[in-house]
C-alpha cells in the first residue's frame, strides 16, 4: 500500500508564476512531513518538515507547506517560480512514529520552469 | 565541508561480480542509511543503521549486506550484482534522535550499472 502520493510525475510552471506540488500521506500515527530537493546530478537537501508544532511550515528559497490532517495533505507552495527552482521534488514521511529511523519517500515530482 | 562522502560515484559490473560501495560521514551523526533510486520509483530504503553497532532491513534489503564499521562508515556489498541492481545509490546520515531523525544529509550518490 501507497504511504505517500505525489500528484504529478512532471509539474510546468512559467517564471512568476505560482508552485503547487501536491503530496498526500496515509498514516495511522501522527507523522513527521518532510520535503526534500534534488538538483540535477546531485544528492536531496531538504527543504523543510513538519514535526507537530506549527501547521504551516516555512523552508529555504522562500518555499512553505501547509500540513492539513483533516486532508491528510503536505503541499508545497512557493508564490513565484524561478528558473534555479527547475529540480525534482520528493515528498516524505516518518510512518512509524517520531524516532523511527525510516522516511518513506513518494516517487517525486519534477518541475520545469519556463522563461 | 565534506559531509557525506561515497566512493565511488561511478562502476560498471559483470553479473555475479560483487562489490563495496563505501560512505564516511563528518557530521557526528549516529544514523547512517542506503538508499536506491530508480527513474519513478522515488527513494527505496536498503539499510540503515540506527546507531554504531546496529543494522536493520529497510524496504528492499535482498542482495544486498552492509556493514556499521564505526561511527563514520557505513558500507554496503553487492556479493552477486544483477542487473536488476543497476541504480543510482544514496548514502544518508542524520543525528537520529527525535525531531532531527527525518534530516537526511545525503552524499551526491553512485551510480552503478550491472551488464
Amino acid at each position: 500500500a501507497q504511504s505517500v502520493t505525489q500528484l504529478g510525475s512532471h509539474v510546468s510552471v512559467s517564471e512568476g508564476a505560482l508552485v503547487l506540488l501536491r503530496c498526500n500521506y496515509s498514516s495511522s500515527v501522527p507523522p513527521y512531513l518532510f520535503w526534500y530537493v534534488q538538483y540535477p546530478n546531485q544528492g536531496l537537501q531538504l527543504l523543510l518538515k513538519y514535526t507537530s508544532a506549527a501547521t504551516l511550515v516555512k523552508g529555504i528559497n522562500d518555499f512553505e507547506a501547509e500540513f492539513k490532517k483533516s486532508e491528510t495533505s503536505f503541499h508545497l507552495t512557493k508564490p513565484s517560480a524561478h528558473m534555479s527552482d527547475a529540480a525534482e521534488y520528493f515528498c516524505a514521511v516518518d510512518l512509524r512514529g517520531a524516532g523511527s529511523y525510516q522516511l518513506t519517500f513518494g516517487k517525486g515530482t519534477k518541475l520545469s520552469v519556463i522563461p | 565541508n565534506a559531509g557525506v562522502t561515497q566512493t565511488p560515484k561511478f562502476q560498471v559490473l559483470k553479473t555475479g561480480q560483487s562489490m563495496t560501495l563505501q560512505c564516511a560521514q563528518d557530521m557526528n551523526h549516529n544514523s547512517m542509511y542506503w538508499y536506491r533510486q530508480d527513474p519513478g520509483m522515488g527513494l527505496r530504503l536498503i539499510y540503515y543503521s540506527a546507531s554504531e553497532g546496529t543494522t536493520d532491513k529497510g524496504e528492499v534489503p535482498n542482495g544486498y549486506n552492509v556493514s556499521r564499521l564505526n561511527k563514520r562508515e557505513f558500507s554496503l556489498r553487492l556479493e552477486s550484482a544483477a542487473p536488476s541492481q543497476t541504480s543510482v545509490y544514496f548514502c544518508a546520515s542524520s543525528r537520529g534522535t527525535g525531531v532531527n531523525t527525518g534530516e537526511l544529509f545525503f552524499g551526491e550518490g553512485s551510480r552503478l550499472t550491472v551488464l
